[in-house]
């Protein structure tokens, strides 16, 4: 059975930071793609940031370039997001799911991140 | 960045209703568009992939049509289960995005 459990979430003050953790079980993590979806609170989904199953490739929306870093390890079956210099608008539940075909098939349940003084 | 507007926003119908979804992109997407379902406090469900592929295990009265610019999502028959938030997303260009949902609620 697939599972995506993510961690890491929790209260920060704006301009600090946290990291995303994703455990991966229940299929060969190293050959898929993985990705964060955000929604922040009563709003819809904004897609974060993409990368390939080596970690070779990564993309990002623009709104979290050079503040955000998706990474894995796949000796671990873990994917990462580290967040930086973080914003108010950067609260909301941040899912990491597999891509299969293109497309998530997998989610994990989410993680909240809270960015408040 | 392509630009999803779904239609309606908020659709109120009866179980056993035929429920029509759109989603227009900005600019054409080919087929790489998919539907997901959520409900509140839950993670998203994938319903269709490549416009009109149903995911496996999603019951056959989802369906999903259109390609380039525009979209449909089809629910044959609403049954109280499908009582929640629809979402579009496009997976041709980066950054991939959503459209802003279709809360469909029981009448």
């Amino acid at each position: 059975e697939v599972q995506l459990v993510e961690s890491g979430g929790g209260l920060v003050q704006p301009g600090g930071s946290l990291r995303l953790s994703c455990a991966a079980s229940g299929f060969t993590f190293s050959n898929y793609w993985m990705t964060w979806v955000r929604q922040a609170p009563a709003k819809g989904l904004e897609w974060v940031a993409n990368i390939k199953e080596d970690g070779g490739d990564k993309y990002y929306v623009d709104s979290v370039k050079g503040r955000f870093t998706i990474s894995r390890d796949n000796a671990k079956n873990s994917l990462y997001l580290q967040m930086n210099s973080l914003r108010a608008e950067d609260t909301a539940v941040y899912f990491c799911a597999r891509v299969s075909w293109g497309v998530n098939d997998y989610w994990g349940q989410g993680t909240l991140v809270t960015v408040s003084s | 960045d392509i630009q999803l507007t779904q239609s309606p926003s908020f659709l109120s119908a009866s179980v056993g209703d035929r429920v029509t979804i759109t989603c227009r992109a900005s600019q054409g997407v080919s087929s790489y568009l998919a539907w997901f379902q959520q409900k509140p406090g839950k993670a998203p469900k994938l319903l269709i992939y490549a416009a009109s592929t149903l995911q496996s295990g999603v019951p056959s009265r989802f369906s999903g049509s259109g390609s380039g610019s525009e979209f449909t999502l089809t629910i044959s028959s609403l049954q109280p289960e499908d009582f929640a938030t629809y979402y579009c997303q496009q997976l041709n260009i980066y950054p991939l995005t959503f459209g802003g949902g279709t809360k469909v609620e029981i009448k």
